[in-house]
């Protein structure tokens, strides 16, 4: 069974702090994917890595795929009230086309 | 308009009931896939379709049946609703062809079974 692991599940954070979710997943994939929600809303498409060591960035938010560790890392810097929404990876195996989610990350920036 | 449109965007219904969801995208996109998110489950894949009169069982298919007659549309019936079935689903499209390959998701589509 294909498994994405993510964690932390709740991350409450104070605003200009960094941290780290992380993003882990059980097949062989060189697809990976960051959305984020807000609370109602439907998943908006943050960040897409489509290669071993790729590493995008946007804003505050830096997302980096090291596909041999099975590992992918979405990191916040100086965390800003806005950012707060669940944030989800998704992979996709080498083998099919199907994306696998993981179960999503609550962050709450606190002021 | 142009993207993935779902409707109806909120139901309620009676256990029993058969309910359809729609689902319609503008992109031409081969795949289509539906999705339902309850608390502590994130995103759990219900069926898909990687094109016309092709479609697949994902992790969640029980109660519900699919459709694709043409590409743009990707229908999502629950031919005899439970309590259980009360979720938001969600729509979406992608097309692996493209660079980038993302899933465009629609607006979802929230369902309540009395």
């Amino acid at each position: 069974e294909l498994k994405v692991e993510q964690n932390p599940l709740f991350l409450s954070m104070q605003e200009g702090k960094n941290y780290t979710i992380y993003c882990n997943y059980s097949t062989t994939s060189d697809r990976l994917y960051w959305y984020r929600q807000d609370p109602g809303k439907s998943l908006e498409s943050l960040f897409v890595l489509l290669s071993n060591g790729a590493v995008k960035q946007e804003g505050r938010l830096m997302a980096s795929l090291d596909t041999k560790a099975r590992l992918s890392t979405l990191h916040i810097t100086a965390a800003v009230h806005d950012l707060s929404a669940t944030y989800f990876c998704a992979v996709v195996p080498n083998t099919g086309n199907q994306f696998y989610f993981g179960t999503g990350t609550s962050l709450t920036v606190i002021p | 308009d142009a993207g993935i449109t779902q409707s109806p965007r909120y139901k309620i219904t009676e256990t029993g009931r058969q309910v359809t969801l729609m689902c319609h995208q503008t992109w031409s996109h081969s795949y289509m896939f539906w999705y339902r998110q309850d608390l502590g489950h994130g995103l759990r894949l219900i069926y898909y379709s990687a094109a016309a009169d092709i479609t697949d069982k994902g992790e969640v298919p029980d109660g519900y049946v699919v459709s694709r007659s043409k590409t743009e549309n990707f229908p999502l019936t629950l031919e005899s609703a439970t309590r259980s079935q009360t979720s938001v689903y969600f729509c979406a499209s992608s097309d692996p062809g493209l660079v980038a390959g993302e899933l465009f998701f629609g607006e979802g589509s929230r369902l309540t079974v009395l």
